[in-house]
């Protein structure tokens, strides 16, 4: 089973701060989180990871809280081009990325 | 440029017709995996491999074989495919450490079993 919670669904207007949240109660203290999306059936991307403290990079910021028990992504300006199904993830073992059902971000015009 | 091919990308065959799909990356990844995706199941891995020689079973192997001949190239083999195996396919790369969740993805094989 998948270690994180995702809502199935989100819109966000063009132009606007997507936050995506994402909770993951049972992550052990040396699990990273990651996150990747996928476009309509193409291979998935990744986005960006953390493990404690918040990180950016040049597609999106992720906050993760205190606790470690829940993230969040922002994209800060999304582009149409930013619609996508958004994984939330917590690593497994042997490298293996265990897949929940994801983000359907929707950005409208 | 630095990507993860896979080889067809579509593919319509019968039961029992032994098929190979290929997928070669140019970054000198150790790490390479198959996955499956089908609606409403997420991704779930078949397949992975930590290098050369190295390959173990993820969480649907049944019906599939793999080998890793060189670093490069990990096929994934459907010795008597069957209509359960109509799915969307992806390989996936990365270097082997910390850095191995983050992976990348080839553009996808859908594969139709008839």
């Amino acid at each position: 089973d998948a270690k994180t919670t995702q809502p199935p669904s989100m819109d966000c207007a063009e132009g606007r701060a997507a936050n995506l949240p994402c909770n993951h109660s049972t992550i052990s203290g040396n699990e990273y989180v990651y996150w990747y999306r996928q476009i309509h059936s193409q291979g998935p991307q990744y986005i960006i990871h953390g493990l404690k403290n918040n990180e950016t990079n040049e597609m999106a910021s992720l906050i993760i809280t205190e606790d470690r028990k829940s993230s969040t992504l922002i994209l800060p300006h999304a582009t149409l081009r930013d619609t996508a199904v958004y994984y939330c993830i917590v690593g497994g073992s042997n490298y293996q990325l265990i897949w929940g059902a994801g983000t359907k971000l929707i950005i409208k015009p | 440029e630095a990507q993860v091919t896979q080889n067809p990308r579509y593919l319509i065959t019968v039961t029992g017709k032994k098929l190979t799909v290929t997928c070669s990356q140019n970054m000198n990844h150790e790490y390479m995996s198959w996955y499956r995706q089908d609606p409403g199941l997420g991704l779930r891995q078949i397949y992975y491999s930590m290098n050369v020689e190295v390959t173990d079973k993820g969480d649907v192997p049944e019906g599939y074989k793999v080998s890793r001949k060189e670093k490069r190239n990990f096929p994934l083999i459907l010795e008597s495919p069957s209509p359960n195996q109509t799915s969307l396919y992806f390989c996936a790369s990365s270097f082997v450490g910390r850095s191995s969740y983050e992976q990348y993805f080839g553009p996808g094989t859908r594969l139709t079993v008839t």
